[in-house]
């Protein structure tokens, strides 16, 4: 098991450009979990998907962010236009949530550190 | 709506001292319960999970958490400190019920381990 593939590691860009992180999760799990991970807020949930289907987006800061999960073994999380204050580590997770279950705890990424300059 | 908060920051320890790492939850049905390790520039790490059952929970590395409910907290404690230990670590919620199914971290605390 390769774990939860993130690419890439590091991206640093100019400010106004497009930023597309990406995300394999685990092969047979139904949910993944984009988060923001900064020293001033900690790690922020902003959006998860369960069957490929997006359920909490509630925490997408604003209309500069959008994710999509067209597959099961592949998402992507896109800012447009980039901002400086964007700056963060972007983590995905990925577990399997039975119906009617709880969550039993994620597998993480290695992330992507995302500097604006 | 659930939370969590780890007390302290920052805690340093001597090698071979006790570590205790501190984490209250406020949640209307006691929730599941973990512990995630993250070293630097590495993601987070499922150190251990309190679920239902026991309530003293026994993890990777030799850690171990109880969950007291009474004192609507889940401590992280390990006998004895290894340099390795020097991490980053969170404590994390999850609602057993099916309203919100991600879970929510606490703040961290960031463990250094004196030689």
């Amino acid at each position: 098991d390769a774990g939860v593939i993130q690419s890439p590691r590091h991206e640093v860009t100019e400010m106004g450009q497009e930023v597309t992180l990406r995300c394999k999760p685990i092969s047979g799990h139904n949910s993944l979990f984009w988060y923001r991970q900064t020293m001033m807020r900690g790690l922020e949930l902003l959006i998860y998907f369960n069957n490929n289907v997006p359920i909490d987006d509630s925490g997408m800061p604003e209309d500069r962010f959008s994710a999509k999960m067209p597959n099961a073994s592949f998402s992507t999380l896109k800012i447009q236009p980039s901002e400086p204050r964007d700056s963060a580590v972007y983590f995905c997770a990925s577990s399997f949530l039975a119906r009617g279950r709880a969550n039993y705890g994620y597998t993480f990424g290695s992330g992507t550190r995302l500097t604006v300059v | 709506a659930q939370s969590v908060t780890q007390l302290g920051s920052h805690v340093s320890v001597s090698e071979g001292a006790l570590v205790l790492l501190r984490c209250n939850y406020s949640s209307s049905v006691p929730p599941y319960l973990f512990w995630y390790v993250q070293y630097p520039n590495q993601g987070l790490q499922l150190l251990l999970k309190y679920t239902t059952g026991a309530t003293l929970v026994k993890g990777i590395n030799g850690f171990e958490a109880e969950f007291k409910k009474s004192e609507t907290s889940f401590h992280l404690t390990k006998p004895s400190a290894h340099m390795s230990d020097a991490a980053e670590y969170f404590c994390a919620v999850s609602d057993p019920g099916t309203g919100r199914r991600a879970l929510t971290f606490g703040s961290g605390t960031r463990l250094q381990v004196q030689p």
